[in-house]
């Protein structure tokens, strides 16, 4: 099963606030969790990325929490700015320079 | 460094027509490069893989007699729409592959 399933769809948050996206998978080949940022009209920027041999990566306000016997890792946002206010997209893939499968992505806006 | 450009950044063309998208890797050679096409609140779906002096690698269900794609060089790859139709209407991004895929900043093409 190729599938990345994301949730939620859509997200409003607080300034200040916390920003919890969640992703699913069910191939255990899977070895490489990028987390990518999306601006209207723009293409995506990696954010942070972890492999299934750790089970939490922070790069700033960022987390990557990852369940390895679960298949579900998650994005926290902490003290979220109206500047977050974008699409986030998880993703897997095999390797880091393989083939990546997206998640739905999640619309995430950071209200004042 | 890791610099992904494309152009053009916006194209309008008549159905019928061909249009060419450039992506080049601006600060390194990419033997790989990827090209996804994302609907509007869509994710970014893989069209195919491309690699420097052999054929592209197409996903299942990407017409490659219509998605033409050439990467003549380690920091060039281009696809061709061929007798767009307004469906192809679409957000055309790509990815070079250096120690991870790198994304450029996406083509908006719409077919009148």
């Amino acid at each position: 099963q190729q599938q990345v399933k994301q949730s939620p769809q859509s997200l409003i948050v607080q300034k200040g606030g916390i920003s919890i996206i969640n992703c699913a998978y069910e191939n255990t080949a899977f070895d490489y969790f990028p987390w990518y940022q999306q601006f209207p009209g723009k293409g995506p920027a990696l954010l942070i990325a972890i492999r299934p041999d750790v089970s939490e990566k922070k790069e700033g306000r960022f987390t990557i929490s990852f369940n390895k016997s679960a298949k579900q890792f998650s994005l926290h946002i902490m003290d979220s700015q109206p500047g977050d206010s974008a699409t986030y997209f998880c993703a897997a893939s095999p390797n880091q320079g393989g083939k990546l499968i997206f998640g739905q992505g999640t619309e995430l806006s950071v209200k004042p | 460094g890791a610099v992904v450009s494309q152009h053009p950044s916006w194209v309008i063309c008549k159905s019928g027509t061909s249009v060419k998208i450039e992506c080049r890797s601006l600060d390194f050679q990419a033997t790989t490069m990827f090209w996804y096409r994302q609907f509007p609140k869509q994710s970014l779906m893989l069209m195919a893989t491309s690699n420097e002096g052999s054929k592209a690698t197409y996903e299942q269900g990407v017409e490659k007699d219509k998605f033409l794609i050439n990467h003549a060089s380690l920091t060039l790859s281009t696809l061709t729409v061929t007798s767009a139709h307004p469906e192809d209407s679409s957000f055309y991004i790509c990815s070079a592959l250096r120690d991870e895929q790198y994304f450029g900043p996406g083509t908006r093409l719409t077919v009148t």
